[in-house]
């Protein structure tokens, strides 16, 4: 079936720092990817999301591209801050019915 | 609405018993999602509706959860005699096509004591 699976957390970095969080998918065809964020007390919000292979998401410095011939969409940030904490969740769809979700990955950005 | 309402915010409730949980979608959005979120996991989904009909049950845990949704609406689901691992954060989102990602609310935390 559908799945996708992102790096374990919690991840911890100093405010600047860069980030990446890994994220593969198994999915049959071309699904959509996304990146949803979840900011502590609050639900989730889309980050950012790419619906073809080499589509490259982006949002508030956030990046993601598609990568089709490594089953990948991996968040990438040039330089965190500490409003960044929060939970992050990859997920793929194929048809918006079928919105898998990853564990989700905590982040803390320490000043 | 202007976004995804969802009630009451927390609930605590005893061993046994059943709890009612609502979602107002954004208004417009045809298609509602029920996720449920355990401490420290991931998503888990439960179900799907388009429209009135739910043509995606099959994350539903046990026959003690059930869920409805009335003119295209509001959704409700209904946990039956609860269960302590039935505590989680359960999460409702809309979304209207083409796909554009899901819109979620704020979710309501469910402790079962």
């Amino acid at each position: 079936g559908n799945s996708v699976t992102q790096m374990e957390g919690p991840v911890t970095l100093s405010e600047e720092a860069f980030l990446t969080i890994n994220c593969t998918y198994t999915a049959t065809g071309y699904p959509s990817l996304f990146w949803y964020v979840q900011y502590p007390g609050e639900g989730l919000q889309l980050l950012l999301k790419a619906t073809k292979a080499d589509d490259k998401g982006s949002n508030k410095g956030f990046e993601a591209t598609y990568r089709k011939e490594t089953t990948s969409f991996h968040l990438e940030k040039g330089s965190v801050q500490v409003s960044d904490s929060a939970v992050y969740f990859c997920a793929l769809s194929r048809n918006n019915n079928d919105m898998r979700f990853g564990a989700g990955t905590r982040l803390t950005v320490k000043p | 609405g202007a976004g995804v309402s969802q009630s009451p915010s927390n609930k605590v409730t005893e061993k046994g018993k059943d709890v009612e949980l609502r979602c107002d979608p954004i208004s417009g959005h045809t298609a509602l999602y029920w996720y449920r979120q355990s401490l420290g996991q991931g998503l888990e989904f439960l179900i799907y509706f388009q429209g009135n009909s739910a043509p995606d049950k099959s994350g539903l845990p046990s026959d003690r959860f059930s869920a409805e949704r009335t003119g295209g609406s509001v959704s409700t689901l209904t946990i039956q005699r609860t269960q302590q691992e039935d505590s989680a954060v359960y999460l409702c989102a809309s979304s209207s096509p083409p796909a554009r990602g899901y819109t979620f609310g704020s979710g309501t935390r469910l402790t079962v004591v």
